[in-house]
């Protein structure tokens, strides 16, 4: 089965930074992009950036450029979401998502989501 | 930036259709795509390339574009399909969501 793994929910402190996990099985980590999506409670999916990882290339939403950082670890087929600065509006639950049906050009595998907690 | 507008909320009696529009500037040139989320899960794919049904969504679901604007139908809406629904689109190989439209099933 095609799955992505997300690591477990996090509680950080206003400027911290935190890093989330996206494992794949079930397909050749190298042959699909990853994608990453944010939602605030109660708000909506905004994407923010993604990662080729064949080669590391990234792309980033104009909204997060300068504070996320997304990589591609080859040797674990893990991709990790890097979001530095943290404030209160970045309460989010943090998806990855991949384009596995090449046909489709839409997410079609999701991972289970991580949620962040910006707390004092 | 690039925006895709949607309704906040659409209400649909069981059996009824429901229909979630989902605009924005030169959405034609673009193929639109279309996700339901129900609360605390991931989204689910349920058209993409405007008008496509992924495997195993019923057929219920179907999309159609006109113009600038990609609408969602749902035919004879049942109670399962009380979600919110995002359209999406690629804008210079970045992704964009529409704001979200809430269906309420009545």
């Amino acid at each position: 089965d095609v799955q992505l793994v997300q690591s477990g929910a996090e509680v950080k402190k206003p400027g911290a930074t935190v890093k989330i996990s996206c494992k794949v099985s079930g397909y050749t980590f190298t042959d699909y992009y990853m994608h990453w999506v944010q939602q605030a409670p109660g708000k909506g999916l905004e994407w923010m950036g993604l990662v080729d990882p064949e080669d590391g290339v990234t792309m980033y939403a104009e909204k997060f450029q300068g504070r996320v950082t997304i990589i591609a670890d080859k040797s674990t087929d893990t991709s990790y979401m890097e979001l530095s600065s943290l404030r209160s509006e970045d309460t989010a639950v943090y998806y990855c998502a991949t384009i596995y049906s090449k046909e489709y050009d839409a997410f079609d595998i999701w991972g289970q989501g991580t949620m962040v907690t910006v707390s004092s | 930036s690039y925006d895709l507008t949607q309704p906040p909320s659409v209400s649909v009696s069981p059996g009824q259709t429901a229909s979630i529009t989902c605009s924005g500037d030169k959405l034609g040139d673009k193929f639109a795509c279309w996700y339901q989320q129900k609360p605390g899960q991931s989204p689910v794919l349920v058209i993409y390339q405007d008008n496509k049904r992924p495997s195993g969504i019923p057929e219920r679901f179907s999309g159609s574009k006109s113009g600038n604007t990609a609408t969602l139908t749902i035919s004879g809406t049942q109670a399962m399909d009380e979600a919110d629904y995002y359209c999406q689109a690629w804008d210079s190989s970045t992704g964009v969501f529409g704001t979200g439209t809430k269906v309420t099933v009545l």
